[in-house]
């Protein structure tokens, strides 16, 4: 079974500009979360979804938000981007609430 | 609030050496579940296991065992005869009651294996 797919890999982007990030889960999970992980702050929690719904929110500016398909593919955007955004943006999926993440290889973001 | 934290940021050790990772953990919630995963240098975070806050058990998974103890919010993670494969960064993570998407990760520990 294939794992979870992120898309791009590698991104930079200037200052003020938005950026979409892509997220595949695996086959069957219906729950998709999003966490940013930078050296200073280390792993954050962004937002969970399942089936579509937002379940969770991390503590996170409006700037960031996200949506999930009806075949649990997810998209996290950034808007107004700025140099603290710059970032590893990991995605994760779970068949159900009560089992655990698995994570994609990440997204680095680049913000000059 | 919750809060896990992992005392030992960096851990170098000769290979066939073992080797704990610590985690302490807060939490107020009476059903939590807890995580550790592996970070190698790629990047992407890999599941080791999962732990139930009512299923006490210590486990054995080949080189990797792991110790729960409630009474000391612990729950540290041992590898046996370490390797040089076994180099990365380690996170032990808490989920609190509904098991939500919302992971709180430690700061991670930097295992260093030497051959």
């Amino acid at each position: 079974k294939a794992g979870v797919t992120q898309t791009p890999r590698y991104l930079i982007k200037t200052r003020g500009q938005q950026v979409t990030l892509s997220c595949s889960p695996i086959s069957g999970h219906r729950s998709v979360s999003w966490y940013q992980q930078t050296p200073g702050q280390g792993l954050q929690f962004l937002f969970e979804y399942f089936s579509e719904t937002q379940r969770n929110k991390g503590n996170f500016p409006g700037r960031f938000s996200g949506r999930q398909f009806s075949n649990s593919r997810s998209e996290m955007n950034v808007s107004t981007l700025e140099l603290g955004d710059s970032a590893l943006y990991l995605c994760a999926s779970r068949w159900d609430i009560y089992y655990e993440q698995y994570f994609g290889p990440g997204t680095r973001l680049t913000v000059t | 609030a919750q809060k896990v934290t992992q005392a030992q940021t960096e851990i170098s050790v000769v290979e066939k050496e073992d080797v704990t990772l610590d985690c302490v953990y807060e939490t107020r919630d009476t059903t939590y579940y807890l995580f550790w995963y592996k970070q190698p240098p790629s990047g992407e975070l890999v599941f080791l296991i999962r732990r139930n806050s009512f299923d006490e058990q210590n486990e054995i998974s080949g080189r990797y065992s792991w110790n729960f103890q409630k009474s000391t919010s612990s729950f540290n993670f041992t590898i046996t005869a370490s390797q040089v494969v076994d180099s990365a960064v380690y996170f032990c993570a808490l989920s609190g009651s509904g098991n939500t998407g919302k992971l709180i990760f430690g700061q991670g520990t930097t295992l260093q294996v030497k051959p």
